[in-house]
């Protein structure tokens, strides 16, 4: 079974420029999640979709942030314009369903806003 | 509020001997997960351990073990025979039904096993 994909790995970009991070969730999980992860922080999470409904997205600085998951499978969050400060790691993960099971996590998106 | 602390920053360890990762929550709801994951330096997070709040039996996965005191609210990580590839960052994480469900991590403790 195939896990959590993101791409890119790493991304280099000037500040104000915009972003795009994607990710592709476990097959059948219908839970998604954006992270943001600091150096030597926990995640922190950005938005958390059921199928293609965004339930929370209340940690998401929606003035420069955006997120879609149109079919209800893989999911892209945005940035624009990005800030020095965005520089962080982005973690995309799944999990199957409501119950209190664990989420499996994709290798992240290292984003260097220079 | 849900949350998670992890007092210790930094553990060192010497391979072959076990040790102890501290993590206390707070919650006042009654049905939740606690769980453990490692992230090395290539940065993916790996999940390790799972107990349920309803769980009567400390989890075990290998050479981890979870140390569930309910009433302390804590929920310690155990590594026995530390091995050189243990040395990593590891996170302890609660998901709460009466909180959407979200995930909540702590601070992370950072491992160094010793050869």
């Amino acid at each position: 079974e195939a896990g959590v994909v993101q791409s890119p790995r790493y991304k280099i970009i000037e500040k104000k420029q915009p972003v795009a991070f994607w990710c592709n969730p476990i097959s059948g999980h219908n839970t998604l999640y954006w992270y943001l992860q600091n150096l030597g922080q926990g995640p922190e999470l950005l938005i958390r979709y059921e199928n293609e409904e965004a339930v929370d997205d209340s940690q998401l600085p929606k003035d420069r942030f955006s997120a879609e998951r149109l079919k209800g499978v893989d999911s892209t969050l945005k940035i624009q314009p990005a800030e020095l400060g965005d520089s962080a790691v982005y973690l995309c993960a799944s999990s199957p369903g409501t119950s209190l099971g664990e989420q499996y996590f994709g290798p992240g998106t290292r984003l260097t806003v220079t | 509020a849900q949350k998670i602390t992890q007092t210790q920053p930094g553990m060192f360890v010497q391979e072959k001997e076990a040790v102890t990762l501290d993590c206390t929550y707070d919650t006042s709801d009654q049905s939740y997960g606690l769980f453990w994951y490692k992230q090395p330096s290539s940065g993916e997070m790996i999940f390790l351990i799972y107990q349920g709040s309803y769980d009567e039996q400390n989890a075990t996965e290998g050479r981890y073990s979870l140390n569930f005191q309910k009433a302390r609210k804590s929920a310690n990580l155990v590594i026995s025979a530390s091995q050189l590839g243990d040395s990593a960052m590891y996170f302890c994480a609660m998901r709460v039904r009466g909180y959407g469900q979200n995930f909540v991590f702590g601070p992370g403790t950072r491992l160094s096993v010793l050869p």
